[in-house]
């Protein structure tokens, strides 16, 4: 395995719940980052996390709210989400943000909003 | 228009021939490009990193190579396994004016290996 892992693996929600990912990393990095990979869509770049302050946001939706207490966990609060919403969520962290850093993914959340 | 755009979507080759998969990418100037490995159901796993001024690396079966004048990448799998069946991602890094992260993914490319 990576060092990184996600849970729950797989989850099921309505519209209106309220739901919360959880990531956490054993490789004493100190990035973390959250990806949406929708179906036969390219990965995209949701949160940047360094030394738990966060540096990037692309233009996420306010329903999507992530938390990081510290430099091996990480979080994505869900609400009011969209059947549209529905992909894999994969976290991953790399030693610092720099572009030369190896990036190292968990196996991913299946989202499914109904 | 994707900045990165990956060839062919998919393709089945028989188990041991080799293979060839393309990533054209238009981002410029870039930090480094990488390929990633994504078995169904799980997060990528990184095969090559590529600085702009490199233009080969390899790990073990798999190859890659970089024209930075042409703009294209390749990843060559060699002997090729049912193991090796798979989606591979082709990710560019640009080199960004604000000094943030960045990445940018192409689609994928759906390999099949049969035996």
């Amino acid at each position: 395995e990576t060092g990184v892992t996600q849970t729950p693996r797989h989850l099921v929600m309505g519209m209106t719940n309220k739901k919360s990912l959880k990531c956490e990393q054993h490789l004493g990095h100190n990035a973390m980052y959250w990806y949406k990979q929708s179906a036969k869509k390219p990965l995209e770049l949701m949160f940047v996390y360094n030394f738990k302050e966060q540096t990037e946001n692309n233009s996420v939706p306010s329903r999507f709210s992530p938390e990081c207490p510290n430099s091996s966990h990480l979080f994505l609060h869900l609400h009011t989400l969209q059947p549209e919403d529905s992909a894999l969520y994969l976290c991953a962290s790399s030693l610092r943000t720099s572009e030369t850093y190896e990036q190292y993914f968990g196996p991913g959340t299946r989202l499914t909003v109904t | 228009k994707n900045q990165v755009e990956q060839s062919p979507q998919s393709l089945i080759i028989l188990e041991g021939k080799n293979c060839t998969l393309q990533c054209n990418y238009t981002v410029s100037p870039f930090s480094n490009l990488r390929w990633y490995k994504q078995d169904t159901g799980r997060g990528p796993v990184s095969l090559t990193i590529m600085t702009f001024s490199e233009n080969t690396k390899s790990n073990g079966r798999y190859t890659a190579t970089l024209d930075a004048d042409t703009k294209q990448s390749s990843l060559h799998i060699t002997a090729s396994q049912l193991s090796d069946s798979a989606s591979y991602i082709c990710v560019v890094i640009p080199v960004t004016a604000t000094g943030g992260f960045k990445t940018i993914f192409g689609a994928g490319t759906r390999l099949f290996v049969k035996a």
